[in-house]
């Protein structure tokens, strides 16, 4: 089956340290996103990709940092620079970059904790 | 400024009965897209429904339906006899195009429904 793979479930890191979270997705999707969530505040956007070697900011792009070598991949470096990075991390992968109605697809996301 | 509101916090209904979820967004664009997503206690987000700005036909699936008002910007969702299993918090979002030709999504902040047994 398709979808969008997530690892760890869940990650714990010390103050200061840079901690990478995985995103893999084999559905063949041009477009990948990271987001953020925090209760209360719905999603945010962090970063997103629409091709291969090219990726924009989003929302709150600080303290973060991407890469999109490959297709499947768009793995997520949370940095110490980050204040407040406890939170619950969410990948999605969507159909194409040029439509704006395709549907997120997510996968099961990352809760990270700092401490 | 584009935005989406979900004024509803959280919900708790008894099973069987109906609940409507609302959602009212902002959007300076004549063409756009909303989504509605359930996330499950498993954390996923699931897609449930799609529907562009230039159709306001109402849409049922099941015990789902949707409301699409363009006069008064709103998109509400009702589940009609709830069931435990549709306890989740569901996202209402905005999708349209930016002025550097690429497309952002836009998430309220959600409903928690709880649906009691």
């Amino acid at each position: 089956d398709g979808g969008i793979t997530q690892s760890p479930k869940y990650l714990f890191r010390k103050e200061g340290q840079n901690v990478t979270l995985s995103c893999e997705q084999n559905l063949n999707h041009d477009a990948m996103y990271w987001y953020r969530q925090d209760p209360g505040q719905g999603l945010r956007l962090i970063y997103y990709s629409q091709i291969v070697n090219d990726f924009q900011k989003g929302d709150i792009a600080e303290g973060y940092s991407v890469s999109r070598e490959k297709k499947e991949s768009f793995p997520l470096t949370v940095t110490s620079a980050q204040k407040n990075p406890t939170a619950f991390y969410l990948c999605a992968s969507s159909q194409g970059f040029s439509t704006y109605n395709s549907p997120l697809h997510f996968g099961n996301g990352t809760r990270l904790t700092v401490t | 400024a584009q935005k989406v509101t979900q004024a509803q916090t959280e919900i708790s209904v008894v099973e069987k009965e109906d609940v409507t979820l609302d959602c009212v967004y902002e959007t300076r664009d004549t063409t756009y897209y909303l989504f509605w997503y359930k996330q499950p206690p498993s954390g996923e987000l699931v897609f449930l429904i799609r529907r562009n700005s230039f159709d306001e036909q109402n849409e049922i699936s099941g015990r789902y339906s949707w409301n699409f008002q363009k006069s008064t910007s709103s998109f509400n969702f009702t589940i009609t006899a709830s069931q435990v299993v549709d306890s989740a918090v569901y996202f209402c979002a905005l999708s349209e195009g930016t002025t550097s030709g690429t497309y952002k999504y836009i998430f309220g902040t959600g409903t928690r429904l709880k649906v009691l047994a």
